[in-house]
C-alpha cells in the first residue's frame, strides 16, 4: 500500500464546475500536511498548508481529517488556469512523502 | 520564485556512463533535497543534505551519491547510470528543517534518459 494515496484521474470539469480531491495516507504519527499543483512538464509548487480545523485560500479549501487519516482539497468556480495535477503532500518526522497526483482537466 | 537552478535541463545518456547533475540556489538556504518524479509513483526523495557536507540517504538512494562542498550547490552522481535511471530529476530547497519551515520550493527539473 502507498504512503499517500490519490485518484490519479484525469478529473474533466466545465469551467465554472466545483471539484474536489481527496486522499488517504498511511502514517498516523503525519504531522504536516499540503497540497502542491504541478503544471505539465514544470515543477511543483506550494498551494496550500492544510490545517485540521479546515483552511481556504480563495477559491480553493482544504480539509484534514486525522482520525480517517483523510485529506481533501475544494476547488469552487474552476478556471481553466487550474488544469494541473495536484498533488497531497505529507511530513512525518524529517520527511515530506509525495502522492501520485490527481490530474484536472477544466474545459471551456 | 526561489533561486534554484538546475544544469543540465535534459540529458541522453548510454547505460554504464557516470552523470552528474547540478543544483544551484542564490538562497542561502541550509536544506537541499533530490527527488525524482517517475509515472504511478510521484516524487520519491533521493538523498538531502542539511549543511555543507552533511547528506543523508532518501528512500531511494541506492545508485547514486551526492556532494554539499559549498551552500549554494548540491551534486547528483549516478557512477554507472541505468535504463530504470530514466526519470525527471528535481532539486529543492528550504529554509529550515522541515517541521520548523515545511515549504518547499523546487528547480525546474533535469530529464534523464539512458539508453
Amino acid at each position: 500500500r502507498k504512503e499517500v494515496e490519490q485518484d490519479p484521474g484525469p478529473f474533466n470539469v466545465p469551467e465554472g464546475a466545483t471539484v474536489a480531491f481527496n486522499c488517504t495516507y498511511s502514517n498516523s504519527a503525519s504531522q504536516s500536511f499540503f497540497w502542491y499543483r504541478q503544471d505539465c512538464r514544470k515543477e511543483p509548487k506550494l498551494l496550500m498548508s492544510v490545517y485540521s480545523s479546515g483552511n481556504e485560500d480563495g477559491r480553493f479549501t482544504a480539509q484534514l481529517n486525522r482520525a480517517s487519516q483523510y485529506i481533501s482539497l475544494l476547488i469552487r468556480d474552476s478556471k481553466l488556469s487550474d488544469s494541473a495535477t495536484y498533488l497531497c503532500v505529507v511530513r512525518a518526522g524529517n520527511m515530506l512523502t509525495f502522492g501520485g497526483g490527481t490530474r484536472l482537466m477544466v474545459k471551456p | 520564485d526561489a533561486g534554484i537552478t538546475q544544469s543540465p535541463r535534459h540529458k541522453v545518456t548510454e547505460t554504464g556512463t557516470p552523470v552528474t547533475l547540478r543544483c544551484h540556489q542564490t538562497e542561502n538556504h541550509r536544506y537541499m533535497y533530490w527527488y525524482r518524479q517517475d509515472p504511478g509513483h510521484g516524487l520519491r526523495l533521493i538523498h538531502y543534505s542539511y549543511g555543507v557536507k552533511d547528506t543523508d540517504k532518501g528512500e531511494v538512494s541506492d545508485g547514486y551519491s551526492v556532494s554539499r562542498s559549498k551552500t549554494e550547490d548540491f551534486l547528483l552522481t549516478l557512477e554507472s547510470a541505468t535504463s530504470s535511471q530514466t526519470s525527471v530529476y528535481f532539486c529543492a530547497i528550504s529554509a529550515s528543517q522541515p517541521g520548523i519551515t515545511d515549504t518547499q520550493y523546487f528547480g525546474p527539473g533535469t530529464r534523464l534518459t539512458v539508453l
